[in-house]
């Protein structure tokens, strides 16, 4: 039993290059989520996902898309990375909602250069 | 949107007791109280959740006073690998049929020799 894999766990981009991260879960999770830390701070909400084929806004969605065409996969893109975007990226799944606790993944460490 | 205040950095003392509160003074009827600790390059990892009065487990207990604005975490008898982020969470009530986490800055707990 797996949880919740981060593929890839570090990445170096350039300015306007697009990247895609994968995220994973074998636990039959509903809710999936993608949030982005940066140094020092606490985590921030991008997108969610309450079940397959939905997808809903965070805190912070600008330069953002997310995909949920599987229940146990959840993508995020960026289209066009900028520097601001690097920052450290996990995706977290949960049963039914916060209510039920959130399984987080190793995270993704992304670098814009 | 049940926001959350907690102190920014707590010191102690391996073989203490630490005791963190947090403020919820907007929490909804149907929302459970949630803590997780996160350590540096790690995701966040669930420690204890709950509702009202008292839960106890193996790493943690969870005091809630009847009027639920608050809550404490205790961890008794600290060592140096508790040193972590700390975060209290609340559920944000459905908005559209969906659920999702906010999390603050956290409490920054260092563990002392």
């Amino acid at each position: 039993n797996a949880g919740v894999t981060q593929t890839p766990k570090f990445r170096v981009l350039k300015t306007g290059q697009s990247m895609t991260l994968l995220c994973a879960q074998d636990m039959n999770h509903e809710y999936m989520y993608w949030y982005r830390q940066d140094p020092g701070m606490g985590l921030r909400l991008i997108h969610y996902s309450v079940g397959e084929g939905t997808t809903a806004k965070g805190e912070v969605p600008d330069g953002y898309n997310v995909s949920r065409l599987k229940k146990q996969n959840f993508l995020l893109g960026l289209e066009s990375a900028a520097p601001s975007q690097t920052s450290v990226y996990f995706c977290a799944s949960s049963y039914a909602g916060p209510n039920y606790g959130y399984t987080f993944g190793s995270g993704t460490r992304l670098t814009v250069v | 949107l049940a926001k959350t205040t907690q102190p920014i950095s707590m010191d102690s003392y391996e073989g203490q007791e630490v005791n963190i509160t947090c403020s919820h003074n907007n929490i909804a009827t149907n929302d459970y109280i949630t803590w997780y600790q996160q350590f540096p390059s790690q995701g966040p990892r669930f420690i204890i959740q709950g509702y009202k009065t008292k839960v106890t487990n193996e790493v943690a207990s969870l005091f809630i006073p009847a009027d639920r604005k608050s809550s404490t975490l205790s961890l008794p008898r600290v060592s140096l690998s508790d040193t972590a982020v700390y975060y209290c969470l609340v559920g944000v009530g459905t908005s559209g049929g969906y659920n999702k986490l906010i999390f603050g800055a956290g409490t920054r707990l260092a563990v002392h020799p």
